[in-house]
């Protein structure tokens, strides 16, 4: 089965700098995507960034980029230049299974690390 | 254009008694999924409905709780005879479909079951 652990309950990054948020998951799959999803206070879960396992490079979304250890089965997320707006719950994703009824099946999620952006 | 929606953003209901939770997917989107987050918890799959087939039921946490689409598109959530556990919030999602990947949260019903 797969499973998707989050190591760090907690962080907190100063405003401006730089923060990585680890992820490691387990699964059988070889093709997939992987997600990162963002949950403010609102409590509205928003896409962050997505990286497709067969593709080498490391996906990057205007500051947020990952780090992508296939082999590792590793999928960290960095935040460059961070802002007030970045504090939320952020969640690592994969979906259960690839081409499952024609979509890639729901998603398992980490349990969350929750980000503190402090002025 | 709109996003997934979901009514009503909050319920407080009294244990025993039955509950409705509605999304509205983003049109053409024939995937949708319920998800269920317990309070500093990460998101527990629940049910999953892709176009005219039978849904992924493998998530429901007991008989009391089932789930319905109709037409395709809209889709609620019934939770019978609530217990205090089921207090939470409930996150509805939906994907285009076929080959499709991302999917799109709605805003999330929160239960409080006294």
């Amino acid at each position: 089965a797969q499973t998707v652990t989050q190591s760090q309950p907690e962080m907190s990054v100063q405003e401006a700098e730089t923060v990585t948020l680890s992820c490691t998951y387990d699964t059988s799959e070889n093709n997939y995507y992987l997600f990162w999803y963002k949950q403010p206070p609102s409590r509205q879960m928003i896409l962050v960034i997505r990286q497709e396992a067969y593709k080498q490079q490391n996906a990057t979304e205007n500051r947020f980029s990952v780090n992508f250890q296939k082999a590792a089965k590793s999928f960290s997320l960095k935040i460059s230049d961070s802002q007030l707006g970045d504090t939320a719950m952020y969640f690592c994703a994969i979906p259960t299974s690839v081409n499952y009824g024609g979509s890639q099946g729901n998603l398992i999620f980490g349990k969350g690390t929750k980000l503190s952006v402090k002025p | 254009g709109a996003g997934v929606s979901q009514s009503p953003s909050n319920k407080v209901t009294e244990k025993g008694k039955d509950v409705e939770l509605r999304c509205d997917p983003i049109s053409g989107h024939t995937a949708l999924y319920w998800y269920r987050q317990s309070l500093g918890q990460g998101l527990e799959f629940l049910i999953y409905f892709q176009g005219n087939s039978a849904p992924d039921k493998s998530g429901l946490p007991s008989d009391r709780f089932s789930a319905e689409r109709t037409g395709g598109s809209v889709s609620t959530l019934t939770i019978q005879r609530t217990q205090q556990e089921d207090s939470a919030v409930y996150l509805c999602a939906s994907s285009l479909g076929p080959n499709s990947d991302t999917q799109y949260f709605g805003p999330g019903t929160r239960l409080t079951v006294l």
